[in-house]
Parts: structure tokens; C-alpha cells; sequence
């Protein structure tokens, strides 16, 4: 099982949609979630971080973590052609300096 | 403005040549770290260091060596132990402490000739 596990898509959805993008997990122990975009030949960037169960909201962007059943997800609200990207999903093992990083999911937002 | 500098955008390799690629950052950070990305893959960890002089080896460190003399720099080379560099490298920074972001330079491509 891969540490960190995403659906590489794509996944499309209209202009206006929602987007919904998931991630599981495998390390029980995980304390720090991050959600990163990256654009075709770009280096990613920080969408959100979320440490503790439940929501956290910015802007369009809300960030969900189930910690008893191992899963992050984003939702994009409002989407637009803009937020068309590769999403990937990182984790901080506890106790630990590195990321873990899943192999991203594609959306793609039609106009 | 603070970030991450990454050099060369792009970069060759002749077989049997190690190649450097450079890293600096003006955050003031303490961590710094290697990924490396292959299409439609995620990043994964090469090298990383916590603290100037020290390194540690990440998943996929064969065939590659680091060093940390400055704050400010962590330069990756690539040596010819390295049969398949072709990839996107990575440089990123955190604060140092555990859980912090990450903060990526714009990339290298680096491609065998």
C-alpha cells in the first residue's frame, strides 16, 4: 500500500462545479495535511494545511481531515478554467522532517 | 523578495558527466530538501538537511550527493552513477520546524543528451 494515495484522474467537472479531490493515508500518526497545485511544468504551491479534524475554509478552498479514517480532502468551490491543475496531497509524518507526497490527482475545470 | 532560486532552468547531461544543479534560498531557513518529480508522478524525497553541515538521505538518494556549507545553499549533483536523471527536480525550504510548509524553487529540468 502506497503511503500517501491519490486518483490520478482526470476529473472534470463544469465551470461554477464543485470539485472534489481525496487522499488516504497510511501512517495512523500523521499530524500536518497539505494540499498543493501545480500547474504543467511549474513547481507546486501551497493551496492550504489543515492539522486537526474536521473543516477549514479559505476562500474557495475548504480542506477536510478525517484522522480516525485516514483521509484529506479539498474541495473547490466555484470552480474556474484557472483552477485547472494537478492537486497534490502531502503529508508530515509525525515526529519526522519529511513530506510524503501522493502522485496528485488532475482536474481539469471546462468552460 | 524572499524565495527559493533554482538554476539552470534547464540542463543536459552527457552520459558519464555529473552535472550540479543549484539551490539558494534568502528565507531564512533552516530545512532544505531534493525532490524529484517524473511525469504524471508525485515528488519524491532525494536528500534532505536540517541544519548547515548535516544531511540526510531521502528514498532515492543512489546516484546522487548533496553538501550544506551555508545556510543559503544546498547544491544536488547528479553523478553518473545515476542511470535514468531525466526528471524535474525540486528544491524546497521549511522554517525547520516539524509540520511547516514547504517552499518550492521554480525547478530544473534536467535532460540526458
Amino acid at each position: 500500500q502506497k503511503e500517501v494515495e491519490q486518483n490520478s484522474g482526470p476529473l472534470s467537472v463544469p465551470e461554477g462545479a464543485i470539485a472534489s479531490l481525496n487522499c488516504t493515508y497510511s501512517d495512523r500518526v500523521s499530524q500536518s495535511f497539505f494540499w498543493y497545485r501545480q500547474y504543467s511544468g511549474k513547481s507546486p504551491e501551497l493551496i492550504m494545511s489543515i492539522y486537526s479534524n474536521g473543516d477549514k475554509e479559505d476562500g474557495r478552498f475548504t480542506a477536510q481531515l478525517n484522522k480516525a479514517s485516514q483521509y484529506v480532502s479539498l474541495l473547490i468551490r466555484d470552480s474556474q478554467p484557472s483552477d485547472s491543475a494537478t492537486y497534490l496531497c502531502a503529508v508530515n509524518p509525525s515526529g519526522t522532517y519529511k513530506y510524503i507526497f501522493g502522485t496528485g490527482t488532475r482536474l481539469k475545470v471546462l468552460a | 523578495d524572499g524565495g527559493i532560486t533554482q538554476s539552470p532552468k534547464y540542463l543536459f547531461r552527457k552520459e558519464g558527466q555529473n552535472v550540479t544543479l543549484s539551490c539558494e534560498q534568502n528565507l531564512n531557513h533552516d530545512a532544505m530538501y531534493w525532490y524529484r518529480q517524473d511525469p504524471g508522478q508525485g515528488l519524491r524525497l532525494i536528500y534532505y538537511s536540517q541544519i548547515v553541515n548535516d544531511f540526510q538521505k531521502g528514498d532515492i538518494a543512489e546516484g546522487y550527493s548533496v553538501s550544506r556549507e551555508k545556510k543559503e545553499s544546498f547544491p544536488l549533483t547528479v553523478t553518473s552513477a545515476q542511470k535514468n536523471p531525466t526528471a524535474f527536480y525540486l528544491c524546497a525550504s521549511s522554517i525547520g520546524q516539524q509540520s511547516e510548509k514547504l517552499f518550492f524553487g521554480s525547478g530544473t529540468q534536467l535532460s540526458v543528451l
